[in-house]
C-alpha cells in the first residue's frame, strides 16, 4: 500500500543533543510537510516542500531545519532540542486535495 | 482571514446518538474542506471532504453539511459508536495547492462516545 512512513516511532534525546527524524513516502506526491503536534492541539506547520522549493513558517524556531534529498524522503533536524520541543512530529504529503499523514514520531527530551 | 473556528472543543454523546461538530472559515478563496480523524498515537487520517459546489456529502454514517453563504460547514456522525471516539479536525484550503497555499486547521474536537 502506498503510504507515508516515519521513523522512529519513538525518539528519546537529551536536552541539547541533536536529533534527526525521517519520513519516506511511496505516493510520489510533490508536496511534503512537517508538523509539530502537542497534546490536544491541532498540528502546527513547521515547513513544507513544494517540489524542491523549501518554505519555512515565520514562527518555526531556528533550531529546526529540514532536508529533502529526493521526492521520496524528507528529514527534520532539531539541532539543540529543548524541553519545549517534546511533541509528536508528523510528516504529511499531498498532491491535489487531502493530506496523507504518517503515524508520527513521538519525541521525548530528557 | 486565515482562521478556521471549530466547536465544540469536546463532546460527549451516547452510543447511537448523533455527533455534530461545527466549523466556520473566513477566506472565500478556500474551496476544499476536509475532516480528519485522529486516534491517540496515530497521525490524522482523512475522513471525508467536500467542495463548495455541493451542500452535502454523505459517506456511510458520516455527513458534511456545507453552507457557502454563511461560510460554515459541519460534520454529522449518525448512530455514533464507541469506535468513533477520537479527535476530529476540520480544515480548509485551496484544492489546487500552490507554493504559497496553506492548509488551515481548526483547533480540534475531542469526541467521546459513551457505551
Amino acid at each position: 500500500d502506498a503510504m507515508v512512513i516515519q521513523n522512529p516511532r519513538y525518539q528519546v534525546t537529551q536536552f541539547g543533543k541533536p536529533v534527526t527524524l525521517s519520513c519516506s513516502q511511496t505516493l510520489n506526491h510533490n508536496v511534503m510537510y512537517w508538523y509539530q503536534q502537542k497534546s490536544s492541539q491541532a498540528p502546527k506547520l513547521l515547513f513544507h516542500y513544494y517540489d524542491k522549493d523549501f518554505n519555512n513558517e515565520a514562527d518555526t524556531p531556528d533550531n529546526f531545519q529540514s532536508r529533502r534529498p529526493n521526492t521520496s524522503f524528507c528529514f527534520l533536524d532539531i539541532r539543540s532540542p529543548g524541553l519545549g520541543d517534546a511533541a509528536m512530529y508528523l510528516c504529511a504529503t499531498s498532491s491535489q486535495g487531502p493530506l496523507h499523514f504518517g503515524n508520527g514520531t513521538r519525541l521525548t527530551v530528557t | 482571514q486565515q482562521q478556521v473556528k471549530q466547536s465544540p472543543q469536546s463532546l460527549i454523546v451516547q452510543k447511537g446518538g448523533i455527533s455534530i461538530i461545527n466549523c466556520a472559515y473566513e477566506n472565500t478563496a478556500f474551496d476544499y474542506f476536509p475532516w480528519y480523524q485522529q486516534f491517540p498515537g496515530k497521525g490524522p487520517a482523512l475522513l471525508i471532504a467536500i467542495r463548495p459546489d455541493v451542500s452535502e456529502k454523505k459517506e456511510g454514517r458520516f455527513t458534511i453539511s456545507f453552507n457557502k453563504s454563511a461560510k460554515q460547514f459541519s460534520l454529522h456522525i449518525m448512530d455514533s459508536q464507541p469506535g468513533d471516539s477520537a479527535t476530529y479536525f476540520c480544515a480548509a484550503s485551496r484544492r489546487a495547492v500552490s507554493r504559497d497555499d496553506k492548509i488551515i486547521f481548526g483547533k480540534g474536537t475531542r469526541l467521546h462516545i459513551l457505551p
